[in-house]
This record gives C-alpha cells, sequence and structure tokens, in this order.
C-alpha cells in the first residue's frame, strides 16, 4: 500500500455516540495533521503530531481526541458531538513539520444526527 | 488577521485556457501551494511557489508576485478531467499553512 489511507470513509453517528477515524500512511513521513473540510469554507486544521508528539490543538473542542501511537498511525476519537461538526475529516501527512508538500488522505465524511 | 481570497466557481471550456487567481494577506511568507481537489476525493499538491515568476509543469503553470501579495494557476488545453476544487494556501512566518476555501472550476463541453 501506498500513500495515505482513511477509514472509514463514511460515518453516520448520533450525538451521544462514540467512534473514532483512522488514518495510516505509509511514506515514512514524521508529521501527521488532521484537518476539517466544510463546504466552501478554507481547510481548518485541528490537530498536529510530529514524531508521534502533538504540537499543536487548534483550539478543538474536547469532543474530539487524537490520538497518536506511532509516526505511521493517526486516530481521531470522536464523543457527544453536534450536528455541526458533520463535515469531511481529512488526514494528511508530510516529510517534517511544516515543511515540504501535505499528502492527503481521501477522508471520512462525517455525519453527525 | 490573514487571509486568503480565490473566487469561488469558475467555468471554461474544453480545449481552452483558465487562470484561477488568488490573493493573499498573511505575517509572512515562506511559499504558496496550489492543491487539486476532485469531487469526494483527497487534495493532491500541484505545484509551489516561493519565488517570484512562473513555474510551469505541463499542462499547469503557476505564478508569483510577493509584493502584489498574488498568485494564479493556469490550466491549459483544458480537459474534462480537469474539473475539480483548486485549493490555494500560503505558509506564513511561522510556517502555518492559511488556505482559501477553494475555487470550483467546471468545464464544459
Amino acid at each position: 500500500e501506498t500513500g495515505v489511507t482513511q477509514t472509514p470513509r463514511h460515518l453516520v453517528m448520533g450525538m451521544t455516540n462514540k467512534k473514532s477515524l483512522k488514518c495510516e500512511q505509509h511514506l515514512g513521513h514524521n508529521a501527521m495533521y488532521w484537518y476539517k473540510q466544510s463546504a466552501k469554507k478554507p481547510l481548518e486544521l485541528m490537530f498536529v503530531y510530529n514524531f508521534k508528539e502533538q504540537t499543536e490543538n487548534n483550539s478543538v473542542p474536547s469532543r474530539f481526541s487524537p490520538e497518536c501511537p506511532n509516526s505511521s498511525h493517526l486516530f481521531l476519537h470522536l464523543h457527544t458531538l453536534q450536528p455541526e461538526d458533520s463535515a469531511l475529516y481529512l488526514c494528511a501527512s508530510s516529510q517534517g513539520q511544516d515543511t515540504g508538500e501535505l499528502f492527503f488522505g481521501e477522508g471520512s465524511r462525517l455525519t453527525v444526527l | 488577521g490573514q487571509n486568503i481570497d480565490q473566487p469561488t466557481e469558475m467555468t471554461a471550456t474544453e480545449g481552452a485556457i483558465v487562470q484561477i487567481n488568488c490573493t493573499y494577506q498573511t505575517s509572512g511568507f515562506n511559499g504558496l501551494f496550489w492543491y487539486q481537489q476532485h469531487a469526494g476525493e483527497a487534495p493532491t499538491f500541484l505545484s509551489y511557489n516561493v519565488l517570484d515568476g512562473l513555474e510551469e509543469k505541463g499542462r499547469f503553470s503557476s505564478f508569483l508576485s510577493r509584493s502584489k501579495g498574488y498568485s494564479y494557476l493556469l490550466l491549459k488545453e483544458l480537459q474534462m478531467k480537469d474539473s475539480a476544487s483548486y485549493l490555494c494556501a500560503v505558509r506564513d512566518s511561522n510556517y502555518q499553512l492559511i488556505w482559501g476555501a477553494g475555487t470550483k472550476l467546471i468545464i464544459k463541453p
């Protein structure tokens, strides 16, 4: 496998559910990112991990909880979400934090009922 | 505040040329990126400009003027598969990426 892989591609959840998004990169990169993409809005950076350490948390509500067990895997744990959290969640990686271009996964389309 | 402006939507004809503009106001500048995103797919890297001038890559070219805070992406010999959203992003003085909302390009036969 190559590139950045995200699962699931689609997720529907109620406001009281707990679910997780998974991202895996096979590029040997050291930095991984979570972005939120809403229609007609710029990409919103949520979290950044560099060498498994969280280096950025852009004032993201605690109902989103990231986890990075190693440089190849990144999770986003979801709990007690709101309907306005419905969006496309994109994972990306880069060789180093804030250097070079980003390689994106195809995203997880989340719908919160 | 920091801001990236690009048109929301553009329409062009197959075989023609289209120019997608991007203007930016950021705290510092450390490069400008263009990404292509087909509907339901991952954004993919197209080009990177850090110095003024034109970078050509096949049918796609990207131009940068740092003094004007301006870039454009030029697509030649348009094909139907070029229908996509095009995202402009600027790396600021803190090396943070500031993103535009994207330009949806519609190609008509």
